[in-house]
């Protein structure tokens, strides 16, 4: 297993356009969180799930954003009519439920101009 | 109000000084972690706590839960221990802090 994988490393949109990202978490980890980080600032937290089940939601996710993981392994998040305002790095997130370990993806670098 | 605030937001080091970045937080937590995030955004775990004192290489962590406070440690920095450390607090998703930006010269 190598780790907590994100795809695309980097995207590059034009405003008002639809983007998916992926998120493959570490095999077994039930749990999987998605962050969004802007410059300069930690992570803030859009959504978790355990297994398929979405668990709870950041009110900074939209309606514009919607996040699934429908076989409780990857999960893809979904940014539709983008805005410049969505630039930054979405990070992705698996662990154990519990107080384990949390292993970070390399997260996806988005900008949109 | 953020659940998590670290402490000095920029921090600069001659080589081989020692180095404490501070955490604390306001929420019930069932554990505490020390991130590393260099250029380029990827996240490493450095250290996961739930009580007492771990060491790693040149890096010590702490944690008080009484006091909600935690501290990491760097001994004899050296210039590859520049990164951003962020320091995070787990409930049942994670809140983060904002980061300590730390320059280490040479």
């Amino acid at each position: 297993d190598t780790g907590v994988s994100q795809d695309p490393r980097h995207k590059i949109t034009k405003r008002g356009q639809n983007v998916t990202f992926r998120c493959d978490p570490i095999s077994e980890h039930n749990r999987l969180y998605w962050y969004r980080q802007t410059l300069g600032q930690g992570p803030e937290f859009l959504t978790y799930f355990q297994n398929e089940a979405q668990l709870e939601k950041s009110r900074l996710l939209s309606d514009r954003f919607s996040a699934e993981r429908p076989k409780g392994s990857f999960s893809t998040l979904e940014i539709q009519r983008t805005e410049q305002g969505d630039s930054a790095m979405y990070l992705c997130a698996s662990s154990f439920t519990g107080a384990t370990e949390a292993f970070f993806g390399q997260g996806t670098r988005l900008t949109v101009v | 109000k953020n659940e998590v605030e670290q402490s000095p937001q920029n921090l600069t080091a001659q080589e081989g000084e020692f180095i404490t970045i501070n955490c604390s937080y306001s929420v019930g937590i069932s554990a505490l972690h020390w991130l590393q995030q260099h250029p380029g955004g990827g996240i490493v775990s450095l250290f996961m706590l739930s009580s007492g004192k771990k060491k790693h290489g040149r890096l010590i962590a702490t944690i008080n839960i009484q006091e909600k406070h935690s501290s990491l440690h760097i001994t004899a920095s050296h210039p590859r221990d520049s990164a951003v450390y962020i320091c995070a607090v787990r409930v049942n998703q994670f809140y983060f802090g904002t980061g300590t930006s730390l320059t280490v010269i040479p």
